[in-house]
């Protein structure tokens, strides 16, 4: 019943520093995304995978990459960080459609420093 | 262009009363729409889908009025657990493709004893 997984919950990284956010869903649902939230700015997307083996830009790409590993996992990663990556990072899941609303992860509280 | 607008609040609230809000929407072609509820850092959460028709679920109500772009909100008898930030959400593509709905910067309501 664990839904979305999102790991870590937390993280503070260094400007320039790397890291990974990771993203499992066990719903089998087809697609996934990658969003940041920010105070005043709402939930904004980042990229998305419509399903296994593709991916495409969303609204605020730059600075990250994504691999969608397989039907399930949907990873984030920041190169070389930057203080005006601090954020909460929300990955989703749906299927069906977009008729039908996502699920979210827990989400990831990043601060870079 | 803000694609989903809503007002920010808060709206404060004493504990039974009713309570409603809008939010407008800027593409006519969007097809789905829906409200989601996040808590204080928590993952948002979907609320309830809003159907052409209208819909109500227990004490909450939700309107689209397509000739007008706005979508409602109806929360009765408002209980302490309601307080929450409301997000309006949209899917703008009449494609039903899978790259991303668009959220509003939400709601905010405190239902006060």
């Amino acid at each position: 019943n664990a839904g979305v997984t999102q790991t870590p919950k937390f993280q503070v990284l260094k400007t320039g520093q790397s890291m990974t956010l990771q993203c499992a869903q066990d719903m089998n649902h087809n697609s996934m995304y990658w969003y940041r939230q920010d105070p005043g700015m709402g939930l904004r997307l980042i990229y998305y995978s419509a399903s296994e083996g593709t991916t495409d830009k969303g609204e605020v790409p730059n600075g990250y990459n994504v691999s969608r590993l397989n039907k399930r996992e949907f990873s984030l990663r920041l190169e070389s960080a930057a203080p005006s990556q601090t954020s909460v990072y929300f990955c989703a899941s749906n299927d069906r459609g977009l008729n039908y609303g996502y699920t979210f992860g827990s989400g990831t509280r990043l601060t870079v420093v | 262009r803000k694609e989903v607008e809503q007002d920010p609040g808060p709206f404060n609230v004493p504990e039974g009363a009713t309570v409603a809000f809008n939010c407008t929407y800027s593409n006519s072609a969007s097809q789905s729409f829906f409200w989601y509820r996040q808590d204080c850092r928590k993952e948002p959460k979907l609320l309830m889908s809003v159907y052409s028709s209208g819909n109500e679920d227990g004490r909450f109500t939700a309107q689209l009025n397509r000739a007008s772009q706005y979508i409602s909100l109806l929360i009765r008898d408002s209980k302490l657990s309601d307080s929450a930030t409301y997000l309006c959400v949209v899917n703008p593509y009449s494609g039903g493709g899978a790259d991303g709905l668009t959220f509003g910067k939400g709601t905010h309501l405190i239902i006060q004893p």
